[in-house]
């Protein structure tokens, strides 16, 4: 069971926009910068997102992060069967002194 | 071009040790903070250990008193001491490289290819 909650899977056709979302408490999210990482098959995972909104460089702008409160939510728009990946979101957790990770969401591009 | 080169993973009995070593280039990686995160075969990410720049480590609770990570400045290397393997601590272990923004965010903005550890009799 992973401190933070994203959903399994989530799936869109090419071209469309897609969200994910992550869960977590005050200790995590609540009060601490959130960041997102892909991880294509077979590949380490890669930032995608870091301190809620910021793309690194060489990330497209079709890549978009947010948070509210002690949520947090990648966006995806113009979706290519390249983005098929899984996702993950990461942040501190102050209580635990732990990085903590949600449990991945599998995008489909159908 | 930063790079993390993980090695020292295999196949290990339960209750055995296992060393391993993740060699940075590319950048000193003594001022940075850098950490051990697992993945176990069709799982998410789990974070194992860190260690900051001045050398305070983290572990996290699974791992507690029986892995250690630690650093040779010298060699830029980054290393993870695994004893009491358990079979549940079989995955592919990363190292990341930890960075801080200028909002003091904290994230992970380079990662090695991994390196295998099997604990099976």
């Amino acid at each position: 069971q992973s401190v933070l909650t994203q959903p399994p899977s989530v799936s869109a056709a090419p071209g469309q926009k897609v969200t994910i979302s992550c869960s977590g408490s005050s200790s995590n999210i609540g009060n601490n910068y959130v960041s997102w990482y892909q991880q294509l098959p077979g590949t380490a995972p890669k930032l995608l997102i870091y301190d809620n909104n910021e793309r690194p460089s060489g990330i497209p702008d079709r890549f978009s992060g947010s948070k509210s409160g002690t949520s947090a939510t990648l966006g995806i728009t113009g979706l290519q069967t390249g983005d098929e990946a899984d996702y993950y979101c990461g942040t501190w957790d102050s209580s635990l002194s732990a990085w903590v990770f949600g449990g991945g969401t599998k995008l489909t591009v159908l | 071009e930063v790079q993390l080169l993980e090695s020292g993973g295999g196949l290990v009995q339960p209750g055995g040790s296992l060393r391993l070593s993740c060699a940075a280039s590319g950048f000193i990686s003594s001022r940075y903070g850098m950490s051990w995160v697992r993945q176990a075969p069709g799982k998410g990410l789990e974070w194992v250990s860190g260690i900051i720049s001045g050398g305070r480590t983290y572990h996290a609770d699974s791992v507690k008193g029986r892995f250690t990570i630690s650093r040779d400045n010298s060699k830029n290397t980054l290393f993870l001491q695994m004893n009491s393997l358990r079979a549940e601590d079989t995955a592919l272990y990363y190292c990341a490289k930890e960075v801080v923004s200028a909002d003091y965010g904290y994230y992970f903005d380079c990662w090695g290819q991994g390196t295998l550890v099997t604990v099976s009799s």
